[in-house]
């Protein structure tokens, strides 16, 4: 079946300073990926929709400047989340999909803490 | 935009009963319903999913129907098995985003 990969799986920071998250499909081309976040058994949140070559769509209160996304390519794309605060501690995952509105594939996530 | 809700938010089941798990969704542009199983720790797996044209969809010991007209969606595990002891969260997709329920915690009793 179609993979996702997620690095990193954890990383650990310092309050104000960024980190990037990359998502790939190692073996399908994505046309759309999404970034969820996910608390400690909570649901996922779809945080944004991002398409290849175009601006990631938001859902309503993810702050576009603080949780910055790139599609770059139809196998990659990072969310980098700027200026970071303990209270971004979160899951991360992204999943990417290769048609319109089919089977979501999930990456393994990343562990995001910040101290 | 949509609001999926979930229910139960937890589950204890006997080994070989059944387990329902249902779905309430506010968007009716939504056509497709999927359900995903994750284990502590690991990523969401898709375990079966079902369109807006169908009422009923069966894999095995899975199925999951569906309600247009109430606006709600189930899914029915039957002769449930220790491994089946995971979380589980349905979710609606108007478009090509998905929503997600809150996820309901599955405990399979040996």
């Amino acid at each position: 079946g179609a993979v996702v990969s997620q690095h990193p799986s954890w990383v650990i920071c310092k309050s104000g300073t960024s980190v990037k998250i990359e998502c790939r499909s190692l073996d399908f081309q994505a046309t759309t990926m999404f970034w969820y976040r996910q608390f400690p058994k909570q649901s996922l949140m779809l945080m944004a929709t991002s398409n290849e070559g175009s601006k990631a769509t938001y859902e309503q209160g993810v702050e576009k400047d603080k949780f910055l996304i790139n599609h770059a390519s139809l196998t990659l794309s990072t969310l980098t989340v700027t200026s970071a605060h303990p209270e971004d501690s979160s899951f991360y995952i992204c999943s990417a999909t290769d048609r319109g509105q089919g089977e979501q594939y999930f990456g393994p996530g990343t562990r995001l803490t910040v101290t | 935009g949509e609001n999926v809700e979930q229910h139960p938010s937890t589950l204890s089941v006997q080994e070989g009963d059944s387990a329902v798990i249902k779905c309430t969704y506010s968007d009716s542009a939504s056509n497709y319903f999927p359900w995903y199983k994750q284990e502590l720790g690991k990523r969401p797996q898709l375990i079966i999913d079902i369109r807006s044209n169908v009422g009923e969809k069966k894999d095995q010991r899975i199925a999951v129907t569906l309600n247009k007209t109430a606006k709600h969606f189930s899914l029915h595990i039957t002769e449930t098995q220790p491994e089946d002891s995971a979380v589980y969260f349905c979710a609606a997709s108007p478009g090509n985003q998905f929503y997600f329920g809150t996820g309901t915690s599955l405990t399979v009793i040996p």
